[in-house]
């Protein structure tokens, strides 16, 4: 079956800390690849995309993450983390062709202490 | 624009009764979903449209019903609802092809059955 695994389920950590939050999928093929952000009480909004070319996609709020094809992984970054980073994420694959379907990871808690 | 809205925001309902989740988006999208999310499972995709009149299943669409009569509107319809629907749904819209577009989420819908 199709899948999108995240690792960390909760994570913790400290204003200018550095966050990494891995997530793995078990698709063949090329796939296109997602982090979404829901902050408390919000709906989902798109953090970055890749599609292809450059493996390292840099989003919005000094995010980035990196593809490595041959580990089937797209962990998200952030060198310094903020209290307003406190939200949960989410990874999401979509399989070029197949529409705008995306498979979710579970999703990550990230709270963030002052 | 007002995006993606759903309506209601919460509602409880009692196993057996039915209801209908509104979605609306005014960005002329030809693409509209409905998702599901549970905790520790991330978002599920239940059914989605990728034009008026054309409606498909997702992974978990038993015990709902879509349709799509207009470009607007992506009612999503429970019949006969039951504990396990107990959720957050969320409505997302987008630009159609085959090719992934960028989504945008509505605020979501908390429901739950007793």
């Amino acid at each position: 079956a199709q899948s999108v695994s995240q690792h960390n389920h909760h994570v913790i950590l400290s204003e200018a800390a550095s966050l990494e939050l891995g997530c793995n999928y078990s698709y063949g093929g090329t796939v296109n690849l997602f982090w979404y952000v829901q902050y408390p009480g919000q709906h989902l909004q798109l953090l970055l995309k890749y599609f292809s070319g450059d493996p390292l996609v840099k989003g919005i709020k000094g995010f980035e993450a990196e593809f490595i094809k041959s580990k089937f992984s797209f962990n998200l970054r952030k060198p310094s983390v903020q209290w307003s980073d406190t939200a949960e994420y989410f990874c999401a694959v979509n399989k070029p062709g197949g529409y705008n379907k995306l498979i979710f990871g579970a999703g990550t808690r990230l709270a963030v202490h002052p | 624009n007002a995006g993606v809205t759903q309506t209601p925001k919460f509602q409880v309902l009692k196993t057996g009764q039915s209801m209908t989740l509104q979605c609306a988006q005014d960005m002329n999208h030809e693409y509209m979903s409905w998702y599901r999310q549970d905790p520790g499972m991330g978002l599920r995709l239940i059914h989605y449209s990728v034009g008026a009149g054309i409606t498909d299943q997702g992974e978990v669409p038993n015990g709902y019903n879509v349709s799509r009569s207009t470009t607007e509107d992506f009612p999503l319809r429970l019949l006969s609802a039951a504990p396990s629907q107990t959720s957050v749904y969320f409505c997302a819209s987008s630009y159609g092809g085959q090719n992934y577009n960028e989504q945008f989420f509505g605020p979501g819908t908390r429901l739950t059955v007793l």
